[in-house]
């Protein structure tokens, strides 16, 4: 079935470091990947996306790509903020029936120190 | 950007008693779903909800659980008999189509003593 393995948390980093959060995939076909973030107290916000092979998702000064030969969607960024402090949830995107599903890896809690 | 609404924000229930959050979706979107958090966990999917019925619905989505569209805005979620593992943030999300960017709601802190 489709699945979505995510780097264990937490993370934590000094600010302005760089950052990765890996991230791999299981899923038939060819899924759309995303990137959501939750802050604290709020609900899930799309950071990111990709839909296809070797496309590049980029937003915040985050970025990820789409890599099939890996099946891998890892988050990047090169200077992380203390704002930056939140969960990260990978996810992938498949179609029934006309339908989307998201299916959604386990989080990874991230916080950047001063 | 146009969002989805969910309310309540938090909503306290004692075990056994029926509740109902609700969700308006965004006004031309076709398809809506429900995710929950359980705290500390991962997002899970529920339902999908597509033409006025369930196009797929997840294991956890027993028979205590409804969805219903009840009028051309709302889309409600009915927890007929809640249990303490009910706990947890439930996400309404609505699309437009198929493969396009879903919009998830702020949730609903859901809370059974």
């Amino acid at each position: 079935g489709n699945s979505v393995t995510q780097m264990e948390g937490p993370v934590t980093l000094s600010e302005e470091a760089f950052l990765t959060i890996n991230c791999t995939y299981t899923a038939t076909g060819y899924p759309s990947l995303f990137w959501y973030v939750q802050y604290p107290g709020e609900g899930l916000q799309l950071l990111l996306k990709a839909t296809k092979a070797d496309d590049k998702g980029s937003n915040k000064g985050f970025e990820a790509t789409y890599r099939k030969e890996t099946t891998s969607f890892h988050l990047e960024k090169g200077s992380v903020q203390v704002s930056d402090s939140a969960v990260y949830f990978c996810a992938l995107l498949t179609a029934i029936q006309g339908a989307q599903k998201l299916v959604f890896g386990q989080g990874t809690r991230l916080t950047i120190n001063p | 950007e146009p969002e989805v609404t969910q309310t309540p924000s938090h909503q306290v229930t004692q075990m056994g008693q029926e509740v109902i959050l609700r969700c308006v979706p965004i006004s031309n979107h076709l398809y809506f779903y429900w995710y929950r958090q359980i705290l500390g966990q991962k997002v899970e999917f529920l339902v999908s909800f597509y033409n006025n019925e369930i196009s797929e619905k997840s294991e956890i989505f027993d028979d205590q659980f409804s969805v219903e569209r009840p009028d051309g805005s709302n889309f409600t979620l009915k927890i007929r008999s809640t249990k303490l593992e009910d706990s947890a943030m439930y996400f309404c999300a609505s699309s437009e189509g198929t493969g396009t960017k879903g919009f998830f709601g702020q949730g609903t802190r859901l809370t059974v003593v």
